[in-house]
């Protein structure tokens, strides 16, 4: 009964390298979220997608940052030459269609140093 | 520009007594309203729901209110238990659903 799964839950880069991060949804999702939170800010939409496709990507920064869902395997956001200012909290969202509850997993705290 | 604003950046209720946290939003599209608790280091875990064609969600302790004339919806807890202290979100979703838009977040502390 595993629910949302990210992973690494903490993850340390240096300015200028690349970050990837993991998510994988509960069985039987297809729609998935990414949301980032900034310290001392609530939740920010960045990107919604369903397997192999972008539906959504308003959130996104236009620059350096891209996700993907392949047809098999985790969601995966990545962020390119990493700043300090995304440092942030990076959130996954599944739900099993479009409309509903999104069941959130625990995070991960990305650190730029 | 903040589409769903919580105007309290904290609550502080005594245990067993009612917690009412509030939130207020602009976008006249939003059809789906969502509360979700959190705790530090966690993930934000669903609490309840509530569409635009009702007013009132009841789940044990937990009601869920939504004016949509005044825009405006609120959580109660009854009663409020130590174990609820943390920081609450409400989010909204447009028709169609896809991305939820949040709020800053009502940090509740339950004194024993």
């Amino acid at each position: 009964n595993a629910g949302v799964m990210q992973n690494p839950r903490h993850l340390v880069r240096r300015r200028g390298q690349e970050a990837r991060l993991r998510c994988s949804p509960m069985k039987g999702h297809s729609h998935v979220y990414w949301y980032r939170q900034l310290p001392e800010e609530g939740l920010k939409f960045m990107v919604y997608l369903q397997k192999e496709n972008i539906i959504d990507e308003s959130g996104m920064p236009k620059e350096r940052f891209s996700a993907e869902f392949p047809k098999e395997g985790p969601s995966i956001l990545r962020i390119q030459q990493v700043v300090r200012g995304d440092s942030a909290a990076y959130f996954c969202a599944s739900s099993p269609d479009r409309t509903g509850e999104q069941y959130f997993g625990p995070g991960t705290r990305l650190t730029v140093t | 520009d903040q589409q769903v604003k919580q105007n309290s950046p904290s609550l502080s209720v005594q245990e067993g007594r009612i917690s009412i946290l509030n939130c207020d939003y602009t976008n006249s599209m939003f059809d789906y309203f969502l509360w979700y608790k959190k705790y530090p280091a966690e993930g934000p875990t669903f609490l309840i729901s509530i569409s635009s064609i009702k007013d009132k969600n009841e789940d044990g302790r937990f009601t869920v209110f939504l004016n949509k004339s005044a825009k405006h919806l609120s959580l109660h807890i009854v009663p409020s238990q130590p174990g609820d202290s943390a920081v609450y979100f409400c989010a909204a979703s447009a028709r169609g659903g896809g991305k939820l838009i949040f709020g800053q977040g009502t940090e509740l502390s339950v004194k024993p």
